[in-house]
């Protein structure tokens, strides 16, 4: 029972290299999101998708991309990295029930993170 | 628009002890409210969630939050810490409107457990 599978878990890049983060879920669910994590800011939400073929800005979207591929994966690409984008990644997906369908099963589930260090 | 704070980044309990950690809401509308548990190097679970079923909600283990309208609070407690509750723990709300599929999360706070 997988859940949410991000790859890599660890990756160092230098400045002004691409890379891109991979996320797959397996609970079929249509909304996939993903964060950043910093000391002491909590989580913040870069991207989301609520359902296969859209996509929205979250809190802090600037410098990255993502691609819904299908209902199974959400990637996440920095195009040009910078030491501002060192972070922890998470990857997170749900149910698509609107907000007044926040039944007993409604909740986010996340995957174990990429650590990314960029120097 | 809908916000968590969460008091104290850092609180320190004796094993066995109450375990008490704070979370205020601001919502204009009724909230959805959670509580995630991050152990290190790991991703969040989920402990509990307040959908407007009950007002004491049970979650995994042996954490409970009680959803205080009056007060704006959904504080999460344990009556005897243990060990392995040693983690950082974040409160959520889902946020109404056009981002009701996104959680606002609070800063968080890093609970440690003294033998």
């Amino acid at each position: 029972n997988a859940g949410v599978t991000q790859t890599p878990k660890f990756q160092v890049l230098k400045t002004g290299q691409s890379m891109t983060l991979q996320c797959a879920q397996d609970m079929n669910h249509n909304s996939m999101y993903w964060y950043r994590q910093d000391p002491g800011m909590g989580l913040r939400l870069i991207y989301y998708s609520a359902s296969e073929g859209t996509t929205d800005k979250g809190e802090v979207p600037n410098g990255y991309n993502v691609s819904r591929l299908n209902k199974r994966e959400f990637s996440l690409r920095l195009e040009s990295a910078a030491p501002s984008q060192t972070s922890v990644y998470f990857c997170a997906s749900s149910e698509a029930a609107p907000l007044k369908q926040t039944g007993p099963t409604w909740a986010q589930h996340f995957g174990d993170g990429t650590r990314l260090s960029i120097l | 628009a809908q916000s968590v704070t969460q008091l104290g980044s850092h609180v320190s309990v004796s094993e066995g002890a109450l375990v008490l950690l704070r979370c205020n809401y601001s919502s204009s509308v009724p909230p959805y409210l959670f509580w995630y548990v991050q152990y290190p190097n790991q991703g969040l679970q989920l402990l509990l969630k307040y959908t407007s079923a009950a007002t004491l909600v049970k979650g995994i283990n042996g954490f409970e939050a009680e959803f205080k309208k009056s007060e704006t609070s959904f504080h999460l407690t344990k009556p005897s810490a243990h060990m392995s509750d040693a983690a950082e723990y974040f409160c959520a709300v889902r946020r109404s409107g056009a981002g009701s599929y996104q959680l606002t999360f609070g800063k968080g706070t890093k609970l440690s457990v003294i033998p």
